[in-house]
């Protein structure tokens, strides 16, 4: 199956700091990709959807100031944590469907483990 | 608007016995349904999907799921448990014409020997 990185898989950053995670689609071009974040024994919020050569479209209650979307590439989209604080620290994890194939299915990175102190 | 229930945020069984993980949904069109599986420090896995074609669905690892219109339910079964299925498992709902998927809350399941 296609196959989705993320990097870093862990970061440990001081509060007030900012902090890039990068999702790849490694093995196909991804014209969209989705950003979501997860608590602890909770369940995945989706946080924005990251368009290829747009802006990114966030959900209702995120800050796009703070959580800043780049789509720089059909197999690169990155997401910055502005100015960090420990509410911050949380499990993000993106997905991207084929471009082309069936939109039902998403292929999900491994995720990312932010912890702000 | 599209929502996702899970009646069980923990599920223990014994190995060699059936697995019932149950999920009801809410959508305002004709849903795609799905169960992914979360293992820890790995990424999601889909189990399986339902999108409007045989209402029973079969995945991979001997899992299946019945999608239930009248009972909007998609409940997640396995005839017998292996210890390699303990997991957090999420059932997942996709409105007609919206990529974006939305979970359920998550049901650890832990399998006893």
């Amino acid at each position: 199956g296609a196959v989705v990185s993320q990097h870093p898989s862990r970061v440990i950053c001081k509060s007030g700091t900012s902090v890039k995670i990068e999702c790849r689609s490694l093995d196909f071009q991804a014209t969209t990709m989705f950003w979501y974040r997860q608590f602890p024994k909770k369940s995945l919020m989706l946080m924005a959807t990251s368009n290829e050569g747009s802006k990114a479209t966030y959900e209702q209650g995120v800050e796009k100031d703070k959580f800043l979307i780049n789509h720089a590439s059909l197999t690169l989209s990155t997401l910055t944590v502005t100015s960090a604080h420990p509410e911050d620290s949380s499990f993000y994890i993106c997905s991207a469907p084929l471009a082309g194939g069936s939109s039902y299915e998403q292929y999900f990175g491994p995720g990312t483990r932010l912890t702000v102190t | 608007a599209q929502s996702v229930t899970q009646l069980d945020s923990h599920v223990s069984v014994s190995e060699g016995t059936p697995v019932l993980l149950r999920c009801n949904y809410s959508s305002s069109y004709s849903p795609s349904l799905f169960w992914y599986v979360q293992h820890p420090n790995k990424g999601l896995q889909l189990l399986l999907k339902y999108t409007s074609a045989a209402t029973l669905v079969k995945g991979i690892n001997g899992f299946e799921a019945e999608f239930k219109k009248s009972e909007t339910s998609f409940h997640l079964t396995k005839p017998s448990a292996h210890m390699s299925d303990a997991a957090e498992y999420f059932c997942v709902v996709r409105d007609t014409g919206r990529r974006a998927l939305t979970f359920g809350s998550g049901t650890r399941l832990q399998v006893q020997p």
